[in-house]
């Protein structure tokens, strides 16, 4: 019964290697992100969908690519494994992406995906 | 940009108050949200501000003030399990489209 699941929770991998991160979420939401964690905890978000559609794609190398098959699932590609990309993926969904002074949009994480590469 | 600034670590004694400020960047702001981590755990939802003035949820209580572009998250009674990682994000709007921007997290270290 978790709201946000992703797999796998580790992932140890070897350069230029290529792996995928699968997220799932049973709450009904609209919208669905990726965020990266670096060593130093900085959150960043990579992209966001709403219903599928992307809406957020920010700064990231194309070696990186979501994919949305249906607006309870964002799942994670990346081709080329570097080494600056060891960090903690996090999946994060909304109920919409509506704008609201009077209410917060929450987002609801997943546990993360802690990628190594070696 | 947007960009929030705050502190990078705080201590303080248990069931002491601790109050941790954050500061934005006003360019398509619409409020101000506090998230909590503790290590090896995801982001969990503390509160919100969209509009000026307090918000009170049990032992923590957020504020915001618009024209001094400016947040806290007062932590009250403070106890052990409130030692983790606290990040204020800011609610932009731009180009149609909504973006949560986080700041870089305050550790809280919490001592007996």
């Amino acid at each position: 019964d978790t709201a946000v699941s992703q797999t796998p929770k580790y992932l140890v991998t070897q350069m230029g290697n290529d792996k995928s991160i699968k997220c799932e979420q049973n709450l009904g939401h609209d919208t669905m992100y990726w965020y990266k964690q670096d060593s130093k905890k900085f959150l960043k978000i990579m992209f966001s969908y709403n219903n599928k559609e992307l809406i957020i794609n920010e700064t990231v190398p194309n070696r990186f690519s979501p994919k949305s098959p249906d607006k309870a699932h964002l799942n994670l590609h990346i081709n080329s494994l570097e080494l600056g990309d060891s960090a903690v993926y996090f999946c994060a969904s909304s109920q919409d992406r509506r704008l609201s002074r009077a209410g917060a949009n929450v987002l609801t994480f997943g546990a993360g995906s802690r990628l190594t590469v070696l | 940009g947007q960009s929030l600034e705050q502190p990078s670590e705080v201590t303080a004694v248990e069931g002491a108050i601790v109050q941790i400020n954050c500061t934005y960047q006003t360019s398509g702001f619409y409020g101000l949200s506090w998230y909590q981590q503790h290590d090896g755990g995801a982001p969990t939802f503390l509160s919100y501000n969209g509009l000026d003035g307090l918000e009170e949820t049990g032992r923590f209580s957020s504020f915001l003030s618009r024209s001094d572009s400016y947040g806290y998250l007062l932590l009250q009674e403070l106890q052990m399990k409130d030692s983790a990682s606290y990040f204020c994000a800011g609610s932009y709007s731009g180009a149609g489209s909504y973006q949560l921007t986080f700041g870089k997290g305050t550790k809280l270290s919490v001592i007996p």
